[in-house]
């Protein structure tokens, strides 16, 4: 089945060192998003990848980045992640303006 | 600017008893709308959506939607709930900008059904 995987599901780490969140998918979709969800909280957009360009909401944290390789995977790194990090992350992709799948999450911890 | 309200945070019920999630946007210009569930620890799955054409929109696991223009809802319904849709549930909107859909979240609405 067509899919979008997010590896690893829960993520460990220490304050202020780097952590780097994977995505895949095999729709073949053109647009990736990532988005970060914090405890009882919406999803709120990071950035998004159209093909290869890169689009970064105005509000998010320099400490916040992504490569897109290529078209089916996509990562997320935060450089020094804090307390406030921690959080679900989660990774969508859709085909154009048509309707976002997403993945199951990482959920990331910061000790 | 674009704006979701959903108005209840949570709601209990009972199991096998009608359920509405009520859900409010606000947008100047033509939207997509979603609603979405959310399992805990896992990732958002597509219930069901509006596009365009028929106001009813049916959906995934019994579910169905209202697009009311006038009254700028989209409310979620279900005419009888099981002990496994307790989920958090997120009703969003979206407008095509440039090619893509920016999804703007409500803050969600926890349904709890019991037995």
């Amino acid at each position: 089945d067509a899919m979008v995987i997010q590896n690893p599901r829960y993520q460990v780490t220490q304050f202020g060192k780097p952590v780097t969140l994977s995505c895949s998918q095999t729709l073949n979709h053109n647009v990736m998003y990532w988005y970060q969800q914090k405890s009882s909280q919406a999803p709120k957009l990071l950035f998004h990848y159209y093909d290869k360009d890169f689009n970064n909401e105005a509000d998010t944290p320099d400490n916040f980045q992504s490569r897109r390789p290529n078209t089916s995977f996509c990562f997320l790194d935060i450089r020094s992640p804090g307390l406030g990090d921690a959080a679900m992350y989660l990774c969508a992709t859709s085909r154009a303006d048509y309707e976002q799948y997403f993945g199951p999450g990482t959920r990331l911890t910061v000790t | 600017a674009q704006s979701v309200t959903q108005l209840d945070s949570q709601v209990p019920v009972f199991e096998e008893a009608p359920v509405e999630l009520r859900c409010n946007y606000s947008s100047s210009v033509s939207v997509y709308l979603f609603w979405y569930v959310q399992y805990p620890n896992q990732g958002l799955q597509l219930l069901l959506k509006y596009l365009s054409g028929s106001t009813l929109v049916k959906g995934i696991n019994g579910f169905e939607a209202e697009f009311n223009k006038s009254q700028t809802s989209f409310h979620l319904r279900k005419p009888s709930v099981h002990i496994s849709d307790t989920a958090e549930y997120f009703c969003a909107v979206s407008s095509s900008s440039g090619g893509y859909n920016k999804l703007i979240f409500g803050a969600g609405t926890r349904l709890a059904v019991h037995p």
